[in-house]
């Protein structure tokens, strides 16, 4: 597709349940970024991959958390344990080569994750 | 580190009217400005930003956004807003080569008849 495309949209786990949010990005696109957006609140990054490169993983609340893009396209999201606080939207982008500035981020419609 | 004030948690406006939407920044050398917009239940959609050039910066959907360097702000400005401007807005901002954006909390539009 001409988009970038997240799985499930929507998820709801039993806390201390693992899940694993998938992004699919445009075709070709180098770069691939991860960001959380809780209730009310702005994104805020988690990851980002050049390639099969996770060059910045400094956003990842706890090592839960764990990214993947091992043939630089698909990449995969995965919460071990998952607690009540980790209920938002999961949100992926991907751009043509480094960053907004030159070619701008796509951003996908994310995957809503309910802890209950 | 960088951050972003967004200080309107929500704003009405009435349809035809215009808008501006408040945006100030903090960091410390020239930083790459962005809006993005949300509409329920789905992804970012860019709007317009800034790196150099010229303060006054067209966007998509007739918004624009003026950098003021004096004032540490970006603020996002339509002259006339349609009722499908309804939306939640973020402003944003970049370092280059960090490529990750830092996003303010956002600014709820709604929209009256």
């Amino acid at each position: 597709g001409a988009g970038v495309s997240q799985s499930p949209r929507y998820k709801v786990a039993k806390r201390g349940q693992d899940v694993a949010l998938r992004c699919d990005p445009i075709s070709g696109h180098v770069s691939l970024f991860w960001y959380q957006q809780a209730l009310g609140q702005g994104p805020e990054f988690l990851t980002y991959f050049q390639n099969e490169a996770q060059l910045d993983k400094s956003g990842l609340p706890s090592d839960r958390f764990f990214a993947e893009r091992p043939e630089g396209s698909v990449s995969t999201l995965k919460i071990q344990r998952t607690q009540q606080e980790d209920s938002a939207v999961y949100l992926c982008a991907s751009s043509l080569v480094g960053g907004e500035f030159n070619y701008g981020y796509t951003f996908g419609s994310g995957t809503r994750l309910t802890v209950v | 580190a960088q951050s972003v004030t967004q200080p309107d948690i929500h704003i009405t406006v009435s349809e035809g009217a215009s808008l501006e939407l408040r945006c100030n920044y903090s960091y410390g050398a020239t930083p790459y400005l962005f809006w993005y917009v949300q509409s329920p239940g789905q992804g970012l959609q860019l709007l317009l930003k800034y790196f150099s050039g010229d303060t006054l910066v067209q966007g998509i959907k007739g918004f624009e956004a003026e950098f003021k360097r004096s004032q540490s702000s970006f603020n996002l400005r339509k002259p006339s807003v349609h009722w499908s401007d309804a939306a939640e807005y973020f402003c944003a901002v970049m370092n280059t080569g960090f490529q990750k954006l830092v996003f303010g909390t956002g600014t709820r539009l709604l929209v009256s008849p």
